[in-house]
């Protein structure tokens, strides 16, 4: 079955990058995906990669995949503290209508 | 003008009680899930409805019934409630046609606290 894991939590200074990993077990996974979660809310979409790219680029996001690795990574540049949340990477496969999310990265950002 | 609003966003009873949690979208989405997030944040999908039709059904007691009005309504029952079923459950949408049909839209979420 589908399994996504990363690791629990992430501190970092403002200002400086932070970079969130995320490891799939599904290699038909066709879209991998970054969701946000501040503190009492829903989950927000941040970002999505198509499984035939390497890497996309928003705005202080970068997303960087390696298919062969099942290895997902989401980089934000510049941290500020209103980055301070849970981070969820997410796939869906080919031929799904599920999408199966990860247990989340919690990232403090420290002034 | 909330996209995907649940009611109630806290609900607190006891062991053995019945409860309702709505849910209701004005994205004009044809898909809505039910998620449940437990205490460590981990999130599990629980049904999944498509144009009022039942597509996903996980490993959820039948306690848990889902119901689904109209492709803008889903909501969910909970018979004889449990101590572990306290947690947040979240509402969501999304469009299945297109290839990325995993751009969903949550809701805020309802937190069941069972005593």
């Amino acid at each position: 079955g589908e399994d996504v894991e990363q690791s629990l939590f992430l501190s970092v200074r403002e200002g400086d990058s932070s970079v969130i990993n995320c490891t799939y077990t599904d290699s038909s996974s066709t879209y991998l995906y970054w969701y946000k979660q501040e503190p009492g809310a829903g989950l927000q979409l941040l970002t999505y990669i198509f499984s035939n790219m390497d890497m996309k680029q928003d705005q202080r996001l970068t997303v960087l995949l390696n298919k062969k690795d099942k290895h997902l990574s989401l980089r934000i540049a510049d941290t500020q503290t209103g980055d301070s949340a849970i981070y969820f990477c997410a796939e869906i496969a080919a031929a799904g209508n599920k999408l199966t999310f990860g247990g989340g990265t919690r990232v403090l950002v420290k002034p | 003008d909330t996209a995907v609003s649940q009611t109630p966003k806290y609900l607190v009873t006891q062991m053995g009680n019945d409860k309702s949690i709505k849910c209701e979208q004005n994205l004009g989405h044809d898909t809505m899930y039910w998620y449940k997030q437990d205490s460590k944040k981990f999130l599990k999908i629980m049904f999944s409805y498509n144009n009022k039709e039942l597509i996903i059904n996980e490993t959820v007691p039948n306690r848990f019934s889902p119901k689904s009005p109209d492709k803008a309504h889903l909501n969910l029952h909970i018979n004889s409630l449990e101590l572990g079923d306290s947690a947040v459950y979240f509402c969501a949408s999304s469009q299945r046609t297109g290839a990325n049909t995993g751009e969903l839209f949550f809701g805020e979420g309802s937190r069941l606290t069972v005593l």
